[in-house]
């Protein structure tokens, strides 16, 4: 039972574009979210997170939108750079410090 | 810097060897948890510990155990290899105790082969 679904399994953006990565959950006890980077043999980084008492987080490039009443979030990377093609995993927790992963978009960006 | 070091990069182990997997943070984290990631299904969480000598099972516990005898360092083991245990391992900590939102910092994985 795949509590946390990214359901794009990969994304192509010309650069300088948005790149828009989408993420949807199922458990309603969820109430902070975290979006993850993975480049080929390295370990996942930190990218961003929500708590679900807001309804957006911006950092830098990076946005992230809450939908709590659709349990969907997304992450918006504005302008999209070639170093940002990478693997995104979208994580979820609720009362404990475990995450529950999704199964990752590819994001390339293109020249 | 959070630092997680796993203790190797790769392995090749055989049907049926007991295989240890090590992992050590350098922040002094409570929280350490393993992974493996597999293709299409992301990153489960294994087994993860919120303090020394504590350990609770993640999704997929099934063939594994874990160790925490230091606060720095966690083990994971496979009791007896099978092939479907194939996957990249990945360790990670934080800080914050059992309940915490604080980011998980991961090393860079071990990607094991089992034949």
């Amino acid at each position: 039972d795949q509590q946390v679904k990214q359901n794009s399994p990969s994304l192509s953006v010309q650069e300088g574009r948005i790149s828009i990565l989408n993420c949807d959950y199922t458990n309603s006890m969820f109430d902070y979210f975290l979006w993850y980077k993975k480049y080929p043999a390295e370990g996942p980084t930190f990218l961003i997170s929500i708590s679900s008492i807001k309804d957006k987080n911006e950092d830098g490039r990076f946005t992230v939108f809450l939908n709590k009443s659709a349990k969907h979030l997304s992450l918006h990377i504005v302008p999209s750079q070639p170093g940002d093609s990478a693997v995104y995993f979208c994580a979820a927790t609720g009362t404990a410090s475990k995450l529950t992963f999704g199964t990752g978009t590819r994001l390339q960006v293109t020249l | 810097d959070v630092k997680v070091t796993q203790s190797s990069r790769y392995l090749v182990k055989r049907t049926g060897e007991k295989v240890f997997l090590e992992c050590v943070q350098d922040m002094d984290h409570e929280n350490m948890f393993w992974y493996r990631q597999d293709p299409g299904l992301g990153l489960r969480l294994i087994y993860f510990s919120y303090d020394v000598k504590m350990k609770e099972k993640g999704d997929i516990p099934e063939g594994y155990s874990v160790s925490r005898e230091k606060k720095e360092r966690f083990s994971l083991i496979l009791e007896s290899a099978s092939t479907n245990q194939t996957s990249m391992y990945l360790c990670a900590s934080t800080s914050g105790g059992l309940i915490s939102n604080q980011p998980q910092h991961f090393g860079d994985g071990t990607r094991l082969s089992i034949l």
